[in-house]
Protein backbone atom coordinates (compact mmCIF):
# COMPACT_ATOMS: atom_id res chain seq x y z
CA UNK A 1 0.00 0.00 0.00
CA UNK A 2 1.05 3.54 -0.41
CA UNK A 3 0.47 6.88 1.44
CA UNK A 4 1.31 10.07 1.17
CA UNK A 5 1.86 12.94 3.69
CA UNK A 6 1.61 16.69 3.47
CA UNK A 7 3.61 17.68 6.14
CA UNK A 8 1.93 21.20 6.69
CA UNK A 9 -1.56 22.15 6.78
CA UNK A 10 -1.62 25.67 6.74
CA UNK A 11 0.59 27.67 5.09
CA UNK A 12 0.53 31.45 5.75
CA UNK A 13 2.16 33.94 2.91
CA UNK A 14 2.59 37.32 2.00
CA UNK A 15 1.44 38.44 -1.82
CA UNK A 16 4.35 38.05 -4.11
CA UNK A 17 6.52 35.79 -1.48
CA UNK A 18 7.56 32.07 -2.08
CA UNK A 19 6.15 29.53 -0.85
CA UNK A 20 6.76 25.78 -0.76
CA UNK A 21 4.19 23.09 0.06
CA UNK A 22 5.83 19.80 1.00
CA UNK A 23 4.92 16.18 0.12
CA UNK A 24 6.44 12.44 1.37
CA UNK A 25 5.13 9.30 -0.01
CA UNK A 26 5.62 5.76 0.85
CA UNK A 27 5.30 3.00 -2.09
CA UNK A 28 7.37 -0.04 -2.41
CA UNK A 29 6.87 0.69 -6.68
CA UNK A 30 7.56 2.91 -8.65
CA UNK A 31 4.68 6.00 -8.68
CA UNK A 32 3.39 8.72 -10.54
CA UNK A 33 2.86 11.94 -8.72
CA UNK A 34 0.54 14.85 -8.99
CA UNK A 35 -0.73 17.77 -7.37
CA UNK A 36 -4.24 19.03 -7.75
CA UNK A 37 -5.86 22.43 -6.23
CA UNK A 38 -9.15 23.16 -4.39
CA UNK A 39 -10.05 26.71 -4.98
CA UNK A 40 -12.98 27.61 -2.40
CA UNK A 41 -16.24 26.42 -3.46
CA UNK A 42 -15.15 24.38 -6.23
CA UNK A 43 -13.76 20.63 -6.81
CA UNK A 44 -10.21 20.24 -7.66
CA UNK A 45 -7.98 20.69 -11.07
CA UNK A 46 -4.50 19.17 -11.81
CA UNK A 47 -1.70 21.63 -11.45
CA UNK A 48 1.01 19.63 -12.61
CA UNK A 49 2.36 15.61 -12.65
CA UNK A 50 5.28 13.90 -12.79
CA UNK A 51 5.50 10.68 -15.07
CA UNK A 52 8.69 9.91 -15.99
CA UNK A 53 11.77 11.92 -17.30
CA UNK A 54 13.17 15.35 -16.38
CA UNK A 55 12.64 15.67 -12.31
CA UNK A 56 11.26 19.42 -12.60
CA UNK A 57 8.16 19.46 -13.71
CA UNK A 58 5.92 23.02 -14.36
CA UNK A 59 2.62 23.70 -14.13
CA UNK A 60 -0.15 26.14 -14.29
CA UNK A 61 -0.01 29.34 -12.92
CA UNK A 62 3.86 29.48 -12.12
CA UNK A 63 4.10 26.36 -10.25
CA UNK A 64 6.59 23.43 -10.50
CA UNK A 65 7.34 20.92 -8.72
CA UNK A 66 10.57 18.34 -8.29
CA UNK A 67 10.65 14.28 -7.79
CA UNK A 68 13.44 13.55 -5.63
CA UNK A 69 13.51 9.32 -5.76
CA UNK A 70 16.06 9.23 -2.87
CA UNK A 71 14.14 11.17 -0.74
CA UNK A 72 10.17 10.06 -2.03
CA UNK A 73 9.27 13.32 -2.27
CA UNK A 74 7.47 16.08 -4.55
CA UNK A 75 7.25 19.02 -3.26
CA UNK A 76 5.55 22.35 -5.10
CA UNK A 77 7.04 25.26 -4.89
CA UNK A 78 5.66 29.06 -6.82
CA UNK A 79 8.64 31.95 -6.56
CA UNK A 80 5.69 34.21 -6.17
CA UNK A 81 2.28 34.28 -4.96
CA UNK A 82 -1.02 35.80 -6.06
CA UNK A 83 -3.81 36.69 -3.64
CA UNK A 84 -5.67 34.50 -6.19
CA UNK A 85 -3.19 31.18 -5.25
CA UNK A 86 -5.55 31.14 -1.95
CA UNK A 87 -6.83 27.38 -2.01
CA UNK A 88 -6.19 24.34 -0.76
CA UNK A 89 -3.28 21.43 -2.39
CA UNK A 90 -3.54 18.34 -2.50
CA UNK A 91 -0.58 16.01 -3.27
CA UNK A 92 -1.50 12.55 -4.77
CA UNK A 93 0.40 9.22 -6.52
CA UNK A 94 -0.58 6.31 -8.67
CA UNK A 95 1.43 3.18 -8.58
CA UNK A 96 1.96 2.42 -12.05
CA UNK A 97 0.39 -0.93 -11.95
CA UNK A 98 -2.88 0.54 -10.42
CA UNK A 99 -3.89 3.33 -13.35
CA UNK A 100 -4.83 6.02 -12.13
CA UNK A 101 -6.49 5.21 -9.03
CA UNK A 102 -5.01 8.20 -6.49
CA UNK A 103 -4.00 8.16 -3.30
CA UNK A 104 -3.86 11.59 -1.82
CA UNK A 105 -2.08 13.51 0.83
CA UNK A 106 -4.12 15.33 3.67
CA UNK A 107 -3.94 18.48 2.00
CA UNK A 108 -2.44 21.89 2.45
CA UNK A 109 -4.47 25.18 3.07
CA UNK A 110 -2.30 28.51 1.55
CA UNK A 111 -3.61 31.27 2.68
CA UNK A 112 -2.03 34.52 0.47
CA UNK A 113 -1.59 37.92 2.79
CA UNK A 114 -2.18 41.36 1.15
CA UNK B 1 -14.03 21.85 -22.05
CA UNK B 2 -14.54 18.47 -19.79
CA UNK B 3 -17.65 18.87 -17.50
CA UNK B 4 -18.68 16.73 -14.51
CA UNK B 5 -21.96 17.97 -12.84
CA UNK B 6 -23.21 16.52 -9.37
CA UNK B 7 -26.87 16.71 -8.90
CA UNK B 8 -26.88 18.77 -5.58
CA UNK B 9 -24.29 21.07 -4.33
CA UNK B 10 -25.93 20.94 -0.81
CA UNK B 11 -27.93 18.14 0.94
CA UNK B 12 -29.24 17.48 4.60
CA UNK B 13 -30.73 14.21 5.31
CA UNK B 14 -31.84 11.91 8.25
CA UNK B 15 -30.15 9.15 10.01
CA UNK B 16 -31.90 6.01 8.39
CA UNK B 17 -32.80 7.88 5.20
CA UNK B 18 -31.80 5.97 1.86
CA UNK B 19 -29.49 9.08 -0.17
CA UNK B 20 -28.81 9.25 -3.47
CA UNK B 21 -25.94 11.07 -5.05
CA UNK B 22 -25.46 11.83 -8.78
CA UNK B 23 -22.95 12.37 -11.23
CA UNK B 24 -22.62 12.82 -14.65
CA UNK B 25 -19.76 13.64 -16.87
CA UNK B 26 -19.94 14.65 -20.71
CA UNK B 27 -16.63 13.60 -21.87
CA UNK B 28 -17.40 9.88 -22.76
CA UNK B 29 -14.70 8.48 -20.20
CA UNK B 30 -14.65 5.16 -19.04
CA UNK B 31 -13.42 5.74 -15.67
CA UNK B 32 -15.69 7.20 -12.67
CA UNK B 33 -14.56 7.73 -9.18
CA UNK B 34 -16.25 8.52 -6.05
CA UNK B 35 -14.45 10.29 -2.97
CA UNK B 36 -15.38 11.48 0.39
CA UNK B 37 -13.23 14.73 1.78
CA UNK B 38 -12.53 15.06 5.40
CA UNK B 39 -10.58 18.18 6.82
CA UNK B 40 -6.76 16.86 7.43
CA UNK B 41 -7.59 13.54 5.98
CA UNK B 42 -7.96 14.56 2.32
CA UNK B 43 -9.58 12.97 -0.36
CA UNK B 44 -10.57 9.03 0.36
CA UNK B 45 -12.09 6.72 -2.52
CA UNK B 46 -14.91 4.86 -2.00
CA UNK B 47 -15.84 3.20 -5.11
CA UNK B 48 -14.83 2.95 -8.66
CA UNK B 49 -16.42 2.11 -12.11
CA UNK B 50 -14.00 1.58 -15.17
CA UNK B 51 -16.94 0.41 -17.81
CA UNK B 52 -21.11 0.33 -17.15
CA UNK B 53 -22.18 -1.91 -14.82
CA UNK B 54 -18.63 -2.62 -13.35
CA UNK B 55 -17.70 -1.45 -10.12
CA UNK B 56 -15.01 -2.05 -7.75
CA UNK B 57 -14.58 -0.99 -3.77
CA UNK B 58 -11.96 1.93 -3.30
CA UNK B 59 -10.56 2.59 0.67
CA UNK B 60 -13.57 2.94 2.24
CA UNK B 61 -16.40 1.25 0.95
CA UNK B 62 -18.60 0.64 4.25
CA UNK B 63 -21.97 1.82 4.50
CA UNK B 64 -22.23 2.79 0.60
CA UNK B 65 -23.10 1.40 -2.66
CA UNK B 66 -22.80 2.48 -6.15
CA UNK B 67 -24.68 1.99 -9.73
CA UNK B 68 -23.01 2.73 -13.08
CA UNK B 69 -26.23 2.02 -15.88
CA UNK B 70 -25.27 4.47 -18.57
CA UNK B 71 -21.51 5.30 -19.25
CA UNK B 72 -22.02 9.00 -18.43
CA UNK B 73 -23.59 8.36 -15.25
CA UNK B 74 -22.15 7.37 -11.98
CA UNK B 75 -24.74 6.95 -8.33
CA UNK B 76 -23.26 6.73 -5.03
CA UNK B 77 -26.03 5.28 -2.54
CA UNK B 78 -26.05 5.38 1.23
CA UNK B 79 -28.38 2.59 2.16
CA UNK B 80 -28.74 3.95 5.70
CA UNK B 81 -27.46 6.88 6.05
CA UNK B 82 -25.77 8.07 9.74
CA UNK B 83 -24.24 11.35 11.16
CA UNK B 84 -20.88 9.95 10.39
CA UNK B 85 -21.62 10.02 6.75
CA UNK B 86 -21.67 13.69 6.79
CA UNK B 87 -19.09 15.20 4.73
CA UNK B 88 -18.05 16.60 1.16
CA UNK B 89 -18.47 14.23 -1.58
CA UNK B 90 -16.44 14.31 -4.74
CA UNK B 91 -17.24 12.57 -8.18
CA UNK B 92 -14.57 12.46 -11.07
CA UNK B 93 -13.86 11.04 -14.41
CA UNK B 94 -11.26 10.09 -16.46
CA UNK B 95 -10.03 8.16 -19.72
CA UNK B 96 -9.52 3.98 -19.08
CA UNK B 97 -7.28 2.54 -16.45
CA UNK B 98 -4.21 1.61 -17.44
CA UNK B 99 -2.43 5.20 -17.91
CA UNK B 100 -1.90 8.17 -15.56
CA UNK B 101 -4.65 10.39 -17.35
CA UNK B 102 -6.25 13.27 -15.34
CA UNK B 103 -9.22 12.73 -13.14
CA UNK B 104 -12.01 15.71 -13.95
CA UNK B 105 -13.76 16.52 -10.88
CA UNK B 106 -16.91 17.91 -10.13
CA UNK B 107 -17.56 21.15 -7.47
CA UNK B 108 -18.97 18.29 -4.88
CA UNK B 109 -21.94 17.60 -2.92
CA UNK B 110 -21.97 18.78 0.90
CA UNK B 111 -24.15 16.26 2.64
CA UNK B 112 -24.70 16.88 6.32
CA UNK B 113 -26.72 13.48 7.91
CA UNK B 114 -28.48 15.00 11.46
Amino acid sequence: AQSVTQLDSQVPVFEEAPVELRCNYSSSVSVYLFWYVQYPNQGLQLLLKYLSGSTLVKGINGFEAEFNKSQTSFHLRKPSVHISDTAEYFCAVSRKAAGNKLTFGGGTRVLVKP
Amino acid sequence: DVKVTQSSRYLVKRTGEKVFLECVQDMDHENMFWYRQDPGLGLRLIYFSYDVKMKEKGDIPEGYSVSREKKERFSLILESASTNQTSMYLCASSKALGAPYEQYFGPGTRLTVT
